[in-house]
């Protein structure tokens, strides 16, 4: 089965460029997108079809995803970026990775 | 605006069954594929199920296969989860999800419920 790997933690200062990557196996022929979830909460789509912000998310959030990689920056980060990201793969199936905790310190 | 609310979590024995259902509102639900996604405590995100928007295709992870079926009454703009033969390890916040393209089974997830925990412990 397909697998999708992040790294469990990101630590970055405030105002400092965040970047959570998502990797697998040639995973820039499927369609990615990207989750924020915060404690106690419902996950929210902050980045589709690799590189789309949905309407409300700020411009400081982007995504790309090549070759074996899709990647999230959130930059000028802020203490209300802390949560986890998950990314999704999907085509004919659909995947999610284990999840990056965003620590802003 | 989209709403979706999950209800019918619970406290169950191993082995015993629950179906949780899923109202939606505020969008033509007969249109969208729906899924059900869980997530033990303190776990990550795992996707459970989908229904196609017209009910006639399903596809399960192969965790609750045989074991869990999808279903959907689009006269009642609800997605349910009917779960048998429940193990410990079903025990998670399932919610119901919406994606995004009308013409889709698969894609993103535009829209969750507020979720509903389920416990199997004897």
């Amino acid at each position: 089965s397909y697998e999708l790997t992040q790294p469990p933690s990101v630590s970055v200062s405030p105002g400092q460029t965040a970047t959570i990557t998502c990797s697998g196996d040639k995973l820039e022929n499927k369609y990615t997108c990207w989750y924020r979830q915060k404690p106690g909460q419902s996950p929210v789509l902050v980045m589709y079809q690799d590189s789309k912000r949905p309407s409300g998310i700020p411009e400081r959030f982007s995504g790309s995803n090549s070759g074996n990689t899709a990647t999230l920056t959130i930059t000028e980060t802020q203490p209300i970026d802390e949560a986890d990201y998950y990314c999704q793969a999907w085509d004919t199936s659909t995947v999610f990775g284990g999840g990056t905790k965003l620590t802003v310190l | 605006q989209v709403h979706m609310v999950e209800s019918g979590g619970g406290v169950v024995q191993p082995g015993r069954s629950l179906r949780l259902s899923c109202a939606a509102s505020g969008f033509s639900f007969s249109d969208y594929a729906m899924h059900w996604v869980r997530q033990a405590p303190g776990k990550g995100l795992e996707w459970v199920a989908l229904i196609a928007f017209n009910g006639k295709s399903e596809s399960y992870a192969d965790s609750v296969k045989g074991r869990f079926t999808i279903s959907r009454d689009n006269s009642k703009n609800t997605v349910y989860l009917q779960m048998d033969s429940l193990r410990h390890e079903d025990t998670a916040v399932y919610y119901c999800a919406r994606v995004s393209n009308v013409d889709g089974d698969y894609g993103d997830f535009d829209y969750w419920g507020q979720g509903t925990l389920v416990t199997v412990s004897s």
